[in-house]
């Protein structure tokens, strides 16, 4: 079945350091991947999203592209700052409309000024 | 405002209790979904709904109930409420309709069962 695996937290960066956090799935036909937020205390926001193979999605300075050669969306961003600290998700649907989110085990990201 | 409304937003449960969490939607969603966060676990699909008066088992569905009688709202019930219940529930819909692809998500239930 469909699956997402990503890195293990936590991560903890100084402000202004470079942001890389892996995802890889496994999936069949065409999924939708999507990078999920939630911050302390919230629920969960949707960062960005990518529907075909090579799109990028881009949102607050993050950007993930859609890699089908190596079934990757691995989520980046150039500067990170002390308000970027959350619990990052991965997760993919499949390619048929309304399918169930599967999510990834999450990373927490810990950015100290 | 439109979106995804969970009720109650905290509640705590003796071991045996049971009790139903409301998700209602505005947006004309067909699909509703339930998911339990846990620690080191992401979010596990308990039930969901393609449509009124459906429903079907997800990943994790034992000791739960789920019934969309309208549209709008999703209930997801304890029978018999257990230490392992213990959790925060979120719900969450879909709009699969032009390029505005995309689930919303409500702001969760946070439950602890003693």
């Amino acid at each position: 079945g469909n699956s997402v695996t990503q890195m293990e937290g936590p991560v903890t960066l100084s402000e202004e350091a470079f942001l890389t956090i892996n995802c890889t799935y496994t999936a069949t036909g065409y999924p939708s991947l999507f990078w999920y937020v939630q911050y302390p205390g919230e629920g969960l926001q949707l960062l960005l999203k990518a529907t075909k193979a090579d799109d990028k999605g881009s949102n607050k300075g993050f950007e993930a592209t859609y890699r089908k050669e190596t079934t990757s969306f691995h989520l980046e961003k150039g500067s990170v700052q002390v308000s970027d600290s959350a619990v990052y998700f991965c997760a993919l649907s499949g390619d048929q409309a309304g399918t169930a989110l599967i999510f990834g085990k999450g990373t927490t990201l810990s950015v100290s000024s | 405002n439109a979106g995804v409304t969970q009720t109650p937003k905290f509640r705590v449960l003796k071991t045996g209790q049971s009790m139903t969490l409301l998700c209602a939607q505005d947006m004309n969603h067909e699909y509703m979904y339930w998911y339990r966060q846990d620690p080191g676990m992401g979010l596990r699909l308990i039930h969901y709904s393609v449509g009124e008066g459906t429903t079907a088992k997800g990943e994790v569905p034992d000791g739960y109930n789920v019934s969309r009688l309208k549209k709008q709202n999703f209930l997801l019930g304890l029978e018999s409420a257990a230490p392992s219940q213990t959790s925060v529930y979120f719900c969450a819909s879909i709009n699969t309709i032009g390029t505005n692809y995309g689930y919303t998500f409500g702001s969760g239930t946070r439950l602890t069962v003693v």
